[in-house]
């Protein structure tokens, strides 16, 4: 079975600085997408980021960065230059090729960005 | 605008009085999905469906129901539903054409079952 695990489970970072948010995966499969999502207390899912198995190139959208190492199955993301607000819980998840609509969660990261 | 709506946002209700949570979307997508999420848990798999009239279980699909008669809609049904599904509850959709790289998320909607 795949399994997604964010091992952080809050975080304080200070406003300007740039924050990592790790996340390691596991699956046996060679096609898969790995994703980002940030939720802020309104609660509703933001998508922020994907990297795909076979992409080459790390992700990269604005100030999110994704620092994929496929044979470490590693996929953290990269927050440079926090703002408040960023402050919200962060998500990673991953989609298998063999089912694509369906995303694995991770348990989730809570980021607190102070002035 | 693409979107995924739910209804209702907000849900107070007590032990055992049924109720269904609706989902549309409005992209043509085939993949719907319902998820809940609980603290430390991050968000779970209710139930999926691959298409109209094609519908299974997910990770957590005990004390809920679904449908799919149009490709738009996708109500999550809790017949008799219990404290234990007090959460928040997300529907999704996506299409299964290779390389599209989100899921589309609704709103949310926050049950509490008394």
């Amino acid at each position: 079975a795949q399994k997604i695990t964010q091992t952080q489970p809050g975080m304080f970072v200070q406003e300007k600085e740039a924050v990592t948010l790790d996340c390691t995966y596991d699956t046996s499969d060679q096609s898969y997408g790995l994703f980002w999502y940030k939720q802020p207390s309104s609660g509703e899912m933001i998508f922020l980021i994907y990297q795909g198995s076979y992409d080459e190139q790390n992700a990269t959208e604005g100030r999110y960065s994704l620092n994929f190492q496929k044979a470490r199955k590693s996929a953290n993301l990269v927050i440079s230059a926090s703002q408040l607000g960023d402050s919200a819980m962060y998500f990673c998840a991953m989609r298998m090729a063999d089912s694509w609509g369906k995303l694995q969660f991770g348990a989730g990261t809570q980021v607190v960005v102070t002035p | 605008e693409a979107q995924v709506t739910q209804n209702p946002r907000y849900l107070i209700t007590v032990t055992g009085k049924k109720l269904t949570v609706t989902c549309s979307q409005n992209m043509n997508h085939e993949y719907m999905s319902w998820y809940r999420q609980d603290p430390g848990l991050g968000l779970r798999q209710i139930y999926y469906s691959m298409n109209v009239e094609v519908t299974d279980k997910g990770d957590v699909p005990e004390g809920y129901k679904v449908s799919r008669k149009e490709k738009r809609n996708f109500p999550l049904i809790l017949e008799s539903p219990s404290p234990n599904q007090t959460s928040l509850y997300f529907c999704a959709s996506s299409t299964l054409i290779m390389g599209v790289k989100t899921q589309y998320f609704g709103p949310g909607t926050r049950l509490l079952v008394l």
